[in-house]
């Protein structure tokens, strides 16, 4: 199993330019997640997916979209980039909703908005 | 809301030290929590996790139990190596979305021969 990938790894945009981060799990987990890891910081939820068609959004959404169209694939889509959405992103899957479940997450895309 | 507070670092110690990174929560109901590990230029990995009070999570000699009544979950290590070099973050999860986690801010431990 590959587990979670992220593409590309490494994006430099100019702002009002817009761009989708790629994310695929391999595992048949039910749910995904988005979270931005800024310097000296936890990381903040962006969207989350219970399942395939199913999406809501996290502490940060603004700016961001996600669509779930197969239990593999949750893309998000930067609709029009500022310098502010510059971070590291991270994707994140999990076998089910439940509270303790472990969380596996991708390698990380980081963004550099100009 | 709930919340995660994890000692300020960075953190640098000599190979072989003990180690104690703090970590304490707010939550309205009853959580999950665990410790993730991110080493340089990788994502986060589970390192352990305790699910109920009184629960101690364990893994690669690292230790942390969950204390209800202080609401703590403080990550130990007896003789820590240089390739525990990392970020280490605490989190919390909640009701019925793993996802909708809350993480602390992080602690940078780096370990010197």
């Amino acid at each position: 199993n590959a587990g979670v990938t992220q593409t590309p790894k490494f994006q430099v945009l100019k702002t009002g330019q817009s761009m989708t981060l790629q994310c695929a799990q391999d595992m048949n987990h039910e749910y995904m997640s988005w979270y931005r890891q800024d310097p000296g910081m936890g990381l903040r939820l962006i969207h989350y997916s219970v399942g395939a068609g199913i999406t809501d959004q996290g502490e940060v959404p603004n700016g961001y979209n996600v669509s779930r169209s197969t239990t593999e694939d949750f893309p998000l889509r930067l609709l029009s980039a500022a310098p502010s959405q510059t971070s590291v992103y991270f994707c994140a899957s999990s076998p089910s909703s439940g509270n303790s479940e472990t969380q596996y997450f991708g390698p990380g895309t980081r963004l550099l908005v100009l | 809301g709930n919340s995660v507070t994890q000692m300020e670092g960075p953190v640098t110690l000599s190979e072989e030290a003990f180690l104690t990174i703090n970590c304490t929560y707010t939550a309205t109901g009853y959580p999950s929590l665990f410790w993730y590990v991110q080493y340089p230029g990788e994502g986060l990995q589970l390192l352990l996790k305790a699910t109920k009070a009184d629960d101690k999570g364990s893994n690669k000699g690292f230790e942390a139990t969950y204390r209800k009544e202080t609401t703590s979950f403080h990550l130990e290590k007896g003789s820590v190596q240089v390739s525990d070099s990392a970020v280490y973050f605490c989190a919390l999860s909640e009701g019925t979305n793993a996802g909708k986690s809350t993480f602390g801010d992080g602690t940078t431990l780096t370990v010197k021969p």
